[in-house]
């Protein structure tokens, strides 16, 4: 199994600031063949279901602020909050989905400074 | 747009089964994968295992002796069967749309999540 892993596990930024949450692989998830990273990035807030923020490592869903933005290829992978809000208070999760079975980070919590 | 909605038992009791059900509405069966993830307390999201509207499934390989999917295509909705359960099976049980790429899939949207408890 790919093993996902985050850092930090919590993250504590000043409102308006900018967050930065990471995730490696245990082996690359990226494909040379199509030039596609097969990563997707979750918003998991309380009493909630988790949503779908990002996939193929960059691409916003539809309805995503674009204040969130995904980036990186091969084992290293970062998820950018470029001005951070209340309502982004939540637990973000990473996902790839290279190689069966579909392996998740165990998350980075995210907080009000 | 296509919503998801978890249906079961609250409680199952240790060595019994757990079953669940999936009513999907907004979007037919066919085409996705249909999955069901879950996340014990205190813990991260763990994948169970999906089924494709024909009936084939893919489990976890930590699961997959005790998991059993089905997909009914005429009521739109797909369950979750979990055999011999102990408490390390207590947890938030989402289902979710499964989208295929490569070998796997990634997940849109969840479903509200039900929790289940494992207790006599």
């Amino acid at each position: 199994d790919i093993v996902m892993t985050q850092s930090p596990d919590s993250l504590a930024v000043s409102l308006g600031e900018r967050a930065t949450l990471n995730c490696k692989s245990s082996q690359s998830v990226s494909s040379s063949s199509n030039n596609k990273t097969f990563l997707a990035w979750y918003q998991h807030k309380p009493g909630q279901p988790p949503k779908l923020l990002i996939y193929w490592a960059s691409t916003r869903e539809s309805g995503v602020p674009d204040r969130f933005s995904g980036s990186g290829s091969g084992t290293d992978f970062t998820l950018t909050i470029s001005s951070l809000q209340a309502e982004d208070v939540a637990v973000y999760y990473c996902q790839q989905y290279y190689s069966s079975p579909p392996t998740f980070g165990q998350g980075t919590k995210v907080e009000i400074k | 747009q296509v919503q998801l909605q978890e249906s079961g038992p609250g409680v199952v009791k240790p060595s019994e089964t757990l079953s669940l059900t999936c009513s999907v509405s907004g979007d037919p069966l066919s085409t996705y994968y249909w999955s069901w993830i879950r996340q014990p307390p205190g813990k991260g999201l763990e994948w169970i295992g999906y089924i494709y509207y024909s009936g084939s499934a893919s489990y976890s390989p930590s699961l997959k002796s005790r998991v059993t999917m089905s997909v009914d295509t005429s009521k739109n909705h797909f369950s979750l069967e979990l055999k011999s359960v102990t408490a390390a099976d207590t947890a938030v049980y989402y289902c979710a749309r499964g989208i295929a790429a490569n070998a796997t899939v990634w997940f849109a949207p969840w479903g509200q999540g039900t929790q289940v408890t494992v207790s006599s």
